[in-house]
């Protein structure tokens, strides 16, 4: 079955400072992963996807995720967190070719 | 260009009686899928609705059902409320031109069951 797995609950970062939010996956052929966030109250965002090419994914608000086959790893990063960065964070994996099965998630806390 | 829309925002209801939860999808999108998020966890897929059919389906009982309407809009029913059923309802639009699209999520129907 297609999973993801966040190991952290939670991340805290200092402003300014780079940040990593960790997900592995486990999928049977070629993975599909995407980032979410989570505001409060709030839906999901998109951030950004991998699907095929390039192993360093740009998305938006300045994230990147760096896709690694040989770690069946796929972290969300950012070079210099904001405080407004502070919010859950899902990694999602397509199962089925058409569901999005997500990780427990990973609350990210950037101190100013 | 309006995003995922979903109403209600918030709904109260008690046990045993029934729901309908309705989303209108991002404008040019003709697929809906619907997630369950209960409180600290992931989003879980219920089902998916493409050409007013349900496609794939999660592992959630035949107490959920769907619809999506001519326009692709979509409504999640769910009978016989449980407890367990208090959640945050996602609604997700995307375009079926393939494969893994991206899907769009809404801002959610909160619902509490009592």
């Amino acid at each position: 079955a297609q999973s993801v797995a966040q190991p952290e609950d939670q991340v805290n970062v200092a402003e300014g400072n780079p940040l990593t939010v960790k997900c592995t996956y486990s999928v049977s052929g070629n993975p599909y992963l995407f980032w979410y966030v989570q505001y409060p109250n709030r839906g999901l965002q998109f951030l950004l996807k991998y699907i095929t090419g390039d192993n360093l994914v740009k998305g938006s608000y300045g994230f990147e995720a760096e896709f690694n086959k040989s770690q069946t790893s796929f972290h969300l990063k950012k070079p210099s967190a904001l405080v407004s960065d502070s919010a859950l964070y899902f990694c999602a994996v397509f199962t089925g070719r058409r569901a999005l099965t997500f990780g427990s998630g990973t609350r990210l806390q950037v101190q100013p | 260009d309006a995003g995922v829309t979903q109403s209600p925002t918030h709904l109260i209801k008690t046990r045993g009686q029934q729901v309908t939860l309705r989303c209108s999808p991002k404008s040019g999108h003709d697929t809906v899928s619907w997630y369950q998020q209960a409180l600290g966890q992931g989003p879980q897929f219920i089902f998916q609705y493409y050409e007013e059919e349900e496609r794939q389906r999660g592992n959630f009982p035949d107490r959920f059902s769907g619809h999506q309407f001519p326009n692709y809009s979509s409504e999640l029913n769910v009978n016989a409320l449980l407890l367990g059923d208090s959640a945050l309802y996602l609604c997700a639009s995307s375009l079926a031109s393939g494969t893994q699209e991206t899907q769009y999520f809404g801002p959610g129907t909160r619902l509490l069951v009592l």
